[in-house]
C-alpha cells in the first residue's frame, strides 16, 4: 500500500519569506501523480499544484513550485513571497495511475502553515 | 468551475440513527469519492464510485455504505451512527480517464454523533 508522510505537523513563515513544506512517499508503481492541496480555515479544499511522475521537470504555479526527486521518493513544496492568504492546512497526496478505473488519493496528515506579519 | 455541494455543512444525530450524507457535483465526472478528515489523520478513503450503480471500498469502509443511482449524486450512509463516526466528511469528484487527475472537493460536511 502506498503511504505519504509530511513530517512537519506545523510550520511558521514571516510574510514575504519563503517557506519549504516537505513530503516523502512510498510507493512500488513507476507512474503515478502527485499533488498539494490547500485546505484554508473552514474553507474548501483547493488544489495547490500537481506533479506527474514520468514528467522530470519541477511543476510551478506562480509563487509555488515543486521539487521532486523520484528516486528519493521525495515532493516538496516550496512557496515564495509568503502572503497572508497563504495560511492554511497544506496536504500531500498521491494517486497511482490506474488502467481504466478511478482511485482515490493517498493523503499525507497535513502541515499547519501560518504566515506571521 | 467545477462545483461540487454536500447537502449540509453541520450536522448533529443521536447513536444509533441512520445519517445519509448527500453529495451533487455539476460537471458530469464519472468518479466520485467520498473521505473523512481527522485532525492529525489527514483525509482517509472510504469509498468511491466509477460509474452509476458502481462502488469501490476505501481504506476505512467500516460502518459506512455508498449509493450511487445517478451520475451527479453520489451518498454515504451511516447506518447506525456511533460517537466514533464524528468527524468532517469531504466529498470529491473527478472526470474520468487515467489522465484527468485533478479532484475536486466539495466544502465538507462535519458530523457531530452523540
Amino acid at each position: 500500500a502506498q503511504t505519504v508522510t509530511q513530517s512537519q505537523p506545523e510550520m511558521s513563515v514571516q510574510e514575504a519569506e519563503t517557506v519549504t513544506l516537505s513530503c516523502t512517499y512510498d510507493t512500488s508503481e513507476s507512474d503515478y501523480y502527485l499533488f498539494w492541496y490547500k485546505q484554508p480555515p473552514s474553507r474548501q479544499m483547493i488544489l495547490v499544484i500537481r506533479q506527474e511522475a514520468y514528467k522530470q521537470q519541477n511543476a510551478t504555479e506562480n509563487r509555488f513550485s515543486v521539487n521532486f526527486q523520484k528516486a528519493a521518493k521525495s515532493f516538496s513544496l516550496k512557496i515564495s513571497d509568503s502572503q497572508l492568504g497563504d495560511a492554511a492546512m497544506y496536504f500531500c497526496a498521491y494517486r497511482r495511475l490506474v488502467g481504466g478505473g478511478a482511485d482515490g488519493l493517498t493523503f499525507g496528515k497535513g502541515t499547519h502553515l501560518i504566515i506571521q506579519p | 468551475d467545477v462545483k461540487v455541494t454536500q447537502s449540509s455543512r453541520y450536522l448533529v444525530k443521536r447513536t444509533g440513527e441512520k445519517v445519509f450524507l448527500e453529495c451533487v457535483q455539476d460537471m458530469d465526472h464519472e468518479n466520485m469519492f467520498w473521505y473523512r478528515q481527522d485532525p492529525g489523520l489527514g483525509l482517509r478513503l472510504i469509498y468511491f464510485s466509477y460509474d452509476v450503480k458502481m462502488k469501490e471500498k476505501g481504506d476505512i469502509p467500516e460502518g459506512y455504505s455508498v449509493s450511487r443511482e445517478k451520475k451527479e449524486r453520489f451518498s454515504l450512509i451511516l447506518e447506525s451512527a456511533s460517537t466514533n463516526q464524528t468527524s468532517m466528511y469531504l466529498c470529491a469528484s473527478r472526470s474520468g480517464g487515467d489522465f484527468q487527475e485533478t479532484q475536486y472537493f466539495g466544502p465538507g460536511t462535519r458530523l457531530l454523533v452523540l
